[in-house]
């Protein structure tokens, strides 16, 4: 079974500052990684994937991610956070079947002060 | 063009109630999924249809909860003799289809059970 642990419940940051949201997945087989954002009142939004190829992966919003098959993880990064990134971040996983169902993380509540 | 769209956005019901939560996905989407967000909480997989068929509901918890998507467009998700632990926020996505692609997440209906 897969599963997915995201260590920081809330991560508190002032602006500018750079920002690491961790995330281990735990699978028997290949996966595919991605961070999902959730701004208050409303949907889920891609930031990124990993199905593939080069392990560090950019997405929108100046965030990357890098897989790293060895530590099972995806963290998520950037190096100058904006007030507007205050959001939820959820990390998810899927494979290893046809479904494409995600399995997602608890979420890191991400707050970023002035 | 539009994206995903849920009806209603929020739902109030009484124990024991019936309700119906209604999802219509992008246009030409042949996959859909339910998904289920409990406060705090990462979404949480209950059922993946490919087209009219439900192709994995292994995460519906019980027999109250049952899904359809008859024309291979809009799917309904129902929930028979409602308790308040079925209290959640229900997320519907869809994707062109299987393979890892992106799902695109609708608002989600808010699910209150006095």
């Amino acid at each position: 079974a897969q599963s997915v642990t995201q260590l920081d419940s809330q991560v508190p940051v002032f602006e500018e500052a750079p920002v690491e949201l961790r995330c281990n997945y735990s699978s028997s087989v290949s996966v595919y990684l991605f961070w999902y954002v959730q701004y208050p009142n409303q949907g889920l939004q891609l930031l990124l994937k990993y199905l593939s190829g080069s392990t560090l992966v950019k997405g929108i919003n100046g965030f990357e991610a890098e897989f790293n098959k060895s530590q099972t993880s995806f963290h998520l990064r950037k190096p100058s956070v904006h007030i507007s990134d205050t959001a939820e971040y959820f990390c998810a996983v899927s494979g290893g079947d046809n479904t494409d169902k995600l399995i997602f993380g608890t979420g890191t509540r991400l707050q970023v002060f002035p | 063009g539009a994206g995903v769209s849920q009806t209603p956005s929020n739902k109030v019901t009484e124990k024991g109630k019936y309700v119906e939560l209604r999802c219509d996905p992008i246009s030409g989407h042949t996959a859909l999924y339910w998904y289920r967000q409990s406060l705090g909480q990462g979404p949480e997989f209950l059922i993946y249809f490919q087209g009219t068929g439900a192709a994995d509901d292994s995460g519906l918890p019980n027999d109250r909860f049952f899904a359809v998507r008859p024309e291979g467009s809009v799917s309904t998700l129902k929930i028979q003799r409602t308790e308040r632990g079925d209290s959640a926020v229900y997320l519907c996505a869809s994707s062109l289809s299987g393979g890892a692609r992106e799902q695109f997440f609708g608002p989600g209906t808010r699910l209150t059970v006095l």
